[in-house]
């Protein structure tokens, strides 16, 4: 079974720009989350989406979007992007229901911000 | 609110040295905890987990004991190896829901031959 991939590996922007995100989950899996990395503030938490809809959200400006597919692919979008938002973006897969769901994640997307 | 604490790294040890790594939770109910471990170069994996008091998690030699009563789930190795070299990440599920995890900031483990 392939797992999650995440597109592009490795983006470079500049202030004000926008970006977007590519997540490819596990193939039956409905359930995708996105994380970013820093080293300052470790893993934090962005949203999640399951069939289509937004199920989770975390504390992040509204500059800070996704969207899932039907075919359960997902975007996250970063618009008028700051130095700040250079990160790691990890993206998760589960499938979404049951007690315990494991996260299986994508090797992430590595953003930096000129 | 909900937060992990573990004890920060870097962490050297020379090979089958005995490790901990502790890993302490506040939450509101019970969660489910998890250890992932990022590899240099690859993504986190999920290393063990426990979803209810006293469950102890095992995988690759490591181990981990959901205690409740000192909000904690320290991971344990007997004697590590020079390929358990990585950053270890503790978790638990958000209120429940194991799909929004709350990260410890990580622990980096270099065991030296």
């Amino acid at each position: 079974k392939a797992g999650v991939t995440q597109t592009p590996r490795y983006l470079i922007k500049t202030r004000g720009q926008q970006v977007t995100l590519s997540c490819s989950p596990i193939s039956g899996h409905r359930s995708v989350s996105w994380y970013q990395q820093t080293p300052g503030q470790g893993l934090q938490f962005l949203f999640e989406y399951f069939s289509e809809t937004q199920r989770n959200k975390g504390n992040f400006p509204g500059r800070f979007s996704g969207r899932q597919f039907s075919n359960s692919r997902s975007e996250m979008n970063v618009s008028t992007l700051e130095l700040g938002d250079s990160a790691l973006y990890l993206c998760a897969s589960s499938s979404g229901t049951g007690a315990v769901n494991e996260q299986f994640f994508g090797p992430g997307t590595r953003l930096t911000v000129l | 609110g909900d937060s992990v604490t573990q004890m920060e790294g870097p962490v050297t040890l020379s090979e089958e040295a005995f490790l901990t790594i502790n890993c302490t939770y506040t939450a509101t109910g019970y969660p489910s905890l998890f250890w992932y471990v990022q590899y240099p170069g690859e993504g986190l994996q999920l290393l063990l987990k426990a979803t209810k008091a006293d469950d102890k998690g095992s995988n690759k030699g490591f181990e981990a004991t959901y205690r409740k009563e000192t909000t904690s789930f320290h991971l344990e190795k007997g004697s590590v190896q020079v390929s358990d070299s990585a950053v270890y990440f503790c978790a638990q599920g958000a209120a429940g829901n194991n799909r929004k995890l709350i990260w410890g900031l990580g622990t980096s483990l270099a065991v030296n031959p």
